[in-house]
């Protein structure tokens, strides 16, 4: 079964607007991934953050990760046109998950000028 | 330079064909991943190799072969297409195992 899922599935801000998207997991993990995708392109890493971080920062993007929850969030600030992709949330369990990043189903946003 | 670049872009083929993918990546990373994205945008492992060594063998058909001749390419052969086989295939390469992964472009593959 999918190991993250991501929520909302799609999301339409204007641009300056912050986005915010959450995403779930269902085992213990090693790591937490964000990668975005652009329509037809392949994924790019965004940012990662380990199990025992709380918190991570890079330029306009924020990550929280709440262990005891089982669930991170990707904030993105003062969005763009050019942030509209899709964004996707991968775990990587360690050997419980069989040394698989899993990727969740993915958050559409789209930042209207 | 392209860090992952996979050809072709597009592969368009009758079903019972045998194709191939290529990739190659000039990053110096040990690992390199297959993965296949769905209609629905739901990625999924395939394989993953680290120094040219089967690591993830994923419960794929096994008319799907991936083939590593050097730490820097990991091809993809299929044999005997199928309708289903019809999605996008990402080659990928990491620093280590499942970290900061870098993707190729893709290729959309279309069985008829």
């Amino acid at each position: 079964s999918q190991q993250g899922e991501e929520d909302p599935q799609a999301l339409s801000i204007q641009e300056g607007e912050n986005a915010t998207m959450n995403c779930s997991y269902k085992t213990s993990i090693n790591n937490l991934q964000w990668y975005r995708q652009n329509s037809g392109r392949g994924l790019v890493h965004l940012i990662l953050i380990r199990s025992n971080e709380r918190e991570k920062h890079s330029g306009r993007l924020r990550v929280t990760l709440d262990t005891s929850k089982k669930s991170s969030s990707l904030l993105i600030t003062a969005s763009r046109a050019a942030d509209t992709a899709s964004y996707f949330c991968a775990t990587d369990g360690g050997e419980t998950s069989g040394s698989r990043l899993t990727f969740g189903e993915g958050t559409q946003l789209t930042v209207n000028p | 330079d392209t860090a992952v670049s996979q050809t072709p872009k597009y592969l368009v083929t009758q079903m019972g064909n045998d194709k191939s993918i290529k990739c190659e990546q000039n990053l110096g990373h040990d690992t390199m991943y297959w993965y296949k994205q769905d209609s629905k945008k739901f990625l999924k492992i395939m394989f993953s190799y680290n120094n040219k060594e089967l690591i993830i063998n994923e419960t794929v058909p096994n008319r799907f072969s991936p083939k590593s001749p050097d730490k820097a390419h990991l091809n993809l052969h299929i044999n005997s297409l199928e309708l289903g086989d019809s999605a996008v295939y990402f080659c990928a390469s990491s620093p280590w195992m499942n970290e900061k992964l870098f993707f190729g472009s893709g290729t959309q593959l279309s069985v008829l």
